[in-house]
């Protein structure tokens, strides 16, 4: 069965402080992994994109980073601010028709001033 | 431009009701159209999922039912609506056969059944 596991369910940090929020899959045939944020009340936004062949792949202050071997993926966030406060939803594809997804129950991360 | 709209916003309706939240897409032709819900601090469950007019797909079974009239539209249905079909639905909609399988979201429906 696929499935997306996150970590940690949630997190509160200091505005300007760095994070990392983890992301493990057992997905399989595995075709990318993708990362989103979600304000309370609203649709998720797509941050960053992986394939299999990358390993890393940056957003402005977000950065992902994806080994396939382990299947993990980390979101890192620098220097956080108060609109950082969100949910980050992991979300791994396979290889299917509709590109069905499987979707981690995110990490709620609070900046607190 | 690509856009997807969803209506209405919110919705409070009684048990027993029945349900109809709209989704249409703009800008972009034969996409997969998808529903999904969200309970209070969970993750998303995909609902329905559509690569075609009329070519829809049921992920659990539940007390709603999905149809896509048109290329671009979605819609969601209940003809009773339970207390535990309270939530944040969601439609998203992806461009077929492309490698990364992006989704792009819209606003959501935020409806409580009383």
């Amino acid at each position: 069965k696929n499935q997306v596991e996150q970590s940690p369910q949630s997190l509160i940090i200091l505005e300007g402080k760095n994070c990392t929020l983890q992301c493990n899959y057992t997905v399989s045939p595995f075709s990318n992994l993708r990362w989103y944020k979600q304000d309370t009340g609203r649709g998720p936004v797509s941050l960053t994109i992986m394939t299999f062949s990358e390993n890393t792949k940056s957003n402005g202050r977000y950065t992902a980073t994806l080994d396939a071997d382990t299947k993990q993926s980390s979101l890192h966030i620098t220097a956080s601010q108060l609109s950082d406060s969100a949910s980050y939803i992991c979300v791994v594809s396979a290889y299917t028709n509709a590109g069905k997804s499987t979707f981690g129950d995110g990490t709620t991360l609070t900046v607190k001033p | 431009s690509q856009t997807i709209h969803q209506w209405p916003a919110t919705l409070v309706q009684p048990v027993g009701s029945p349900l109809s939240l709209e989704c249409t897409v703009e800008g972009t032709s034969n996409p997969n159209l998808y529903w999904y819900r969200q309970a209070a601090g969970r993750g998303l469950q995909l609902l329905f999922y559509s690569i075609g007019i009329d070519q829809i797909s049921s992920e659990v079974p539940q007390n709603l039912s999905a149809s896509r009239p048109q290329d671009r539209q979605f819609i969601l249905s209940s003809k009773k609506l339970l207390l535990s079909d309270s939530g944040f639905y969601l439609c998203a909609w992806g461009v077929p056969g492309t490698a990364t399988y992006e989704q792009y979201f819209g606003p959501g429906t935020r409806l409580t059944v009383t």
